[in-house]
């Protein structure tokens, strides 16, 4: 599977925006790029995912490249609550992947929001 | 709506011993993944299955080993603990896989596992 590199950690100031990078040089045409965060003491959420169009959602917004080489994840005003570690990851699709599904977590992201 | 249920929540238990953790998905999510979370390693997956049949399987051994019911609730089970096994088990479910990748998976809070 495709890998994807992201920073080891970042701050930011509560209500500031926030973007978060995520670099997947060896992406293929047909992989999804997937962003979930992990609260403390808590599972994997959710936040957005895209494949090639810019997407926005309640939580967030998701930039991706021209070329599909990166992505930023964009909190639009970090709150406390933000706080957690925020992973990236491609998800293939396509012929062989018949009812497969697999997400491969890298170490992801720890943002830490400064009151 | 309810999200994913695991229990129980905390568990200990001493080598040699063996373990069964539970899974309630989303209702109406008919896929349900395990994942093994440790300092270390980090998030690793251990299976999936859907319509009550494992369609894949990470690279852990054999005392690792899952199911699912009609109802597609879940259960995995290890077996002859050792040290190493102590982590947090996450579950996580999704709809009827059409286009998986336009899926996202639903994570439950997870059964955080010691082993004296």
């Amino acid at each position: 599977d495709a890998k994807t590199t992201q920073p080891n950690s970042m701050e930011s100031n509560e209500e500031e925006p926030v973007h978060l990078p995520c670099n997947h040089s060896t992406i293929s045409g047909t992989d999804y790029i997937h962003w979930y965060r992990q609260l403390p003491s808590q599972g994997p959420e959710y936040v957005i995912h895209g494949l090639t169009s810019n997407v926005n959602n309640r939580m967030a917004s998701l930039a991706i490249a021209e070329d599909r080489k990166s992505s930023t994840l964009i909190l639009h005003r970090a709150t406390l609550r933000d706080a957690a570690v925020y992973y990236c990851i491609l998800s293939p699709t396509g012929p062989g992947r018949a009812g497969s599904y697999q997400l491969t977590f890298g170490k992801g992201t720890k943002l830490s929001v400064i009151p | 709506k309810a999200g994913v249920t695991q229990t129980p929540r905390y568990l200990i238990k001493t080598r040699g011993q063996q373990v069964t953790l539970s899974c309630s998905p989303i209702s109406g999510h008919r896929s349900v993944s395990w994942y093994q979370q440790t300092p270390g390693q980090g998030l690793q997956f251990l299976f999936e299955y859907f319509s009550e049949t494992q369609r894949n399987k990470g690279n852990f051994p054999g005392r690792f080993s899952g199911r699912q019911f009609s109802n597609s609730r879940s259960e995995m089970n290890v077996s002859t603990l050792e040290l190493g096994d102590s982590a947090l088990y996450l579950c996580a479910s999704s709809l009827v896989p059409g286009d998986r990748s336009n899926q996202p998976q639903h994570f439950g809070d997870g059964t955080r596992l010691s082993i004296l």
